[in-house]
């Protein structure tokens, strides 16, 4: 099992640039999720997705767009990209959306630079 | 809203020694409660976890209790290793509420530094 997936690892943007940032699991995984790591603030929520065709706001989702067309992916969208996007993405699934004691497995992470 | 607050780091130890990181929690409801650990590199990955107060979670020689009158979540190990050099999140998990998805939120995070 690949469990959850992440591509790029690392990638450098100039400001305005747009990229889509890839999640994919193989565990058949109803909910899916993006979260950024900033030093000193733990991951905050971005956007999630209780299953194909639904997605839904996080904590910080301004200047982020996803889709899930289908079940395995979950990609991730910046627009027009700014400095204050620099952080560490990471993906994180779950078989039930509704499940409080629910493991989330997490991808390894993207870590992108905005210049 | 749920809120998570964990120990300031870093922490450094000597190998064999013991290990605490507190954690409190604020939620509505009874939450569940998670260690996850990164270690360098890498995503996180769940260490332990506990569903009701007074659960006790435990993998890998550590250990945390669920304390519901003191909402806390604090983690332990009683002889921590060079390998156990990593970053060390707590979590809760708070019940479904109407149109939303069960979301984690974390606290900070305490890196952890074991020198041999």
């Amino acid at each position: 099992n690949a469990g959850v997936t992440q591509t790029p690892k690392f990638q450098v943007l100039k400001t305005g640039q747009s990229m889509t940032l890839q999640c994919a699991q193989d565990m058949n995984h109803e909910y899916m999720s993006w979260y950024r790591q900033d030093p000193g603030m733990g991951l905050r929520l971005i956007h999630y997705s209780v299953g194909a065709g639904i997605t839904d706001q996080g904590e910080v989702p301004n200047g982020y767009n996803v889709s899930r067309s289908t079940t395995e992916d979950f990609p991730l969208r910046l627009l027009s990209a700014a400095p204050s996007q620099t952080s560490v993405y990471f993906c994180a699934s779950s078989y039930s959306p509704g499940v409080a004691q629910e493991t989330q497995y997490f991808g390894p992470g993207t870590r992108l630079l905005v210049l | 809203g749920d809120s998570v607050t964990q120990m300031e780091g870093p922490v450094t130890l000597s190998e064999e020694a013991f290990l605490t990181i507190n954690c409190t929690y604020t939620a509505t409801g009874y939450p569940s409660l998670f260690w996850y650990v990164q270690y360098p590199g890498e995503g996180l990955q769940l260490l332990l976890k506990a569903t009701k107060a007074d659960d006790k979670g435990s993998n890998k020689g550590f250990e945390a209790t669920y304390r519901k009158e003191t909402t806390s979540f604090h983690l332990e190990k009683g002889s921590v290793q060079v390998s156990d050099s990593a970053v060390y999140f707590c979590a809760l998990s708070s019940p479904r509420t109407s149109g939303s998805a069960r979301q984690l939120t974390f606290g900070s995070g305490t890196q952890l530094t074991v020198l041999p």
